[in-house]
């Protein structure tokens, strides 16, 4: 069985603070992939970034940066000098290519919020 | 290309009624997936659907709800004689053949309201 675990129901920050989201996963898969979505007030999702299991170079996007590390199982976020749009509900999810291909695994979500 | 269409975008329905929510997906894409969002938790798959098949239903609730993705026209999720506990966000994803693990796109979302 899949399980995605997001540790953080709720973080509140002040705008230009650095911050981490949490997320644990478990498969028993060797071919996985893991995603990072997020969702603003107005309900839709956004996808932010996918990353397969055999990859595990850190990435960076502007102010977003991704730290994948099969040993610990993990895939944090982190968003830089946040700001009062980063504010939103953030879902960590994976699928694996052995367990029925599209069926992702989402995480209860970490809500943001991000003060001015 | 237009992204995945769900409508209707608002949904509200009495109690013992039924509900129709309908997912048109990306040009191209022959594999819907539907999620549904309970308040405050994160997205629960439900079902995976090829044109005309259903691949996957496992996380579809055993009565009243029925999903199919006909030849032609849009993927339907019908919820019969529903509760206030179908009251959720459900979201639709579609992909095209051979890359829905890696590849998901979702469209905006119907949210449903059981009064």
């Amino acid at each position: 069985a899949q399980k995605v675990t997001q540790a953080q129901t709720e973080i509140s920050v002040v705008e230009k603070e650095d911050v981490t989201l949490d997320c644990v996963y478990e498969t028993r898969d060797t071919t996985y992939y893991l995603f990072w979505y997020k969702q603003p007030p107005s309900g839709e999702l956004v996808f932010l970034i996918r990353r397969n299991s055999f990859d595990e170079q850190n990435e960076i996007s502007g102010r977003y940066s991704w730290n994948f590390q099969k040993s610990t199982s993990s895939f944090n976020f982190t968003i830089t000098a946040s700001q009062v749009v980063d504010s939103a509900v953030y879902f960590c999810a994976l699928s694996s290519l052995n367990t029925n291909a599209g069926k992702s695994t989402f995480g209860d979500g970490t809500t943001l919020t991000v003060k001015p | 290309n237009a992204g995945v269409m769900q409508n209707p975008r608002h949904l509200v329905r009495r109690r013992g009624q039924e509900a129709r929510l309908r997912c048109s997906p990306m040009k191209g894409h022959s594999h819907v997936y539907w999620y549904r969002q309970l308040p405050e938790e994160g997205l629960k798959f439900m079902v995976y659907l090829q044109k005309e098949n259903i691949i996957d239903e496992s996380g579809m609730p055993k009565e009243r709800f029925s999903a199919e993705f006909p030849k032609e026209g849009p993927s339907i999720l019908r919820i019969q004689q529903v509760v206030r506990g179908d009251s959720a966000a459900y979201f639709c994803a579609s992909s095209p053949p051979g890359t829905g693990v890696y590849e998901q796109y979702f469209g905006p979302g119907t949210r449903l309201t059981v009064t």
